[in-house]
């Protein structure tokens, strides 16, 4: 079955400092691709996404590339502030089978 | 305002005595399913329904049920909750169409006691 990895937490860094959270994918057909995050006491929300092979999904300062030949959609920022403290799911979308599967989340802490 | 209402969000129950968790969405949204959320063991899926009488089971469903009768509402039954079923559940919905996003309701955190 489909499944996704999530580099393991927690990470802590400090303000200003370069965030790279690593997820790998493994499905069947042409999944789409997501990363959302969870404030605390609140539910998900989508943070981007990536429906095929080399989109670049882009928001509030972070970025992931779908790459196909790594099976990989890794989350990166160039300068996290405190406020971007969250936990961040990365998730797939098989659309042949129409369920979803989300990896185990990692848990970011960012000190000022 | 677009959102997903789920209904309550604490519950502590004893073990055994039904429940239903209720879960409401105002976007006329095809798809729904819920979700677990566990330490450790991110989020999983348990049942997701494509549209109104159709309903499939996810990763997790056991100990579970659910029913869309009409296309806004997907309750979550537990006929028999036993304490392994103590967790932070998740109704979304999305449109179900290609690369959508899925929107999340707040949460319920169910103790089984």
């Amino acid at each position: 079955g489909d499944s996704v990895t999530q580099m393991e937490g927690p990470v802590t860094l400090s303000e200003e400092a370069f965030l790279t959270i690593n997820c790998t994918y493994t499905a069947t057909g042409y999944p789409s691709l997501f990363w959302y995050v969870q404030y605390p006491g609140e539910g998900l929300q989508l943070l981007l996404k990536a429906t095929k092979a080399d989109d670049k999904g882009s928001n509030k300062g972070f970025e992931a590339t779908y790459r196909k030949e790594t099976t990989s959609f890794h989350l990166e920022k160039g300068s996290v502030q405190v406020s971007d403290s969250a936990v961040y799911f990365c998730a797939l979308v098989n659309t042949n089978a129409g369920k979803s599967t989300f990896g185990d989340g990692t848990t970011l802490t960012v000190k000022p | 305002e677009a959102q997903v209402t789920q209904n309550p969000r604490y519950l502590i129950t004893v073990t055994g005595k039904k429940l239903t968790v209720t879960c409401s969405q105002n976007m006329n949204h095809e798809y729904m399913s819920w979700y677990r959320q566990d330490p450790g063991l991110g989020l999983r899926q348990i049942y997701y329904s494509m549209n109104v009488e159709v309903t499939d089971k996810g990763d997790v469903p056991e100990g579970y049920k659910v029913s869309r009768k009409e296309k806004r509402n997907f309750p979550l039954i537990l006929e028999s909750p036993s304490p392994n079923q103590t967790s932070l559940y998740f109704c979304a919905s999305s449109t179900g169409t290609f690369g959508t996003e899925a929107f999340f309701g707040q949460g319920t955190r169910l103790t089984v006691v």
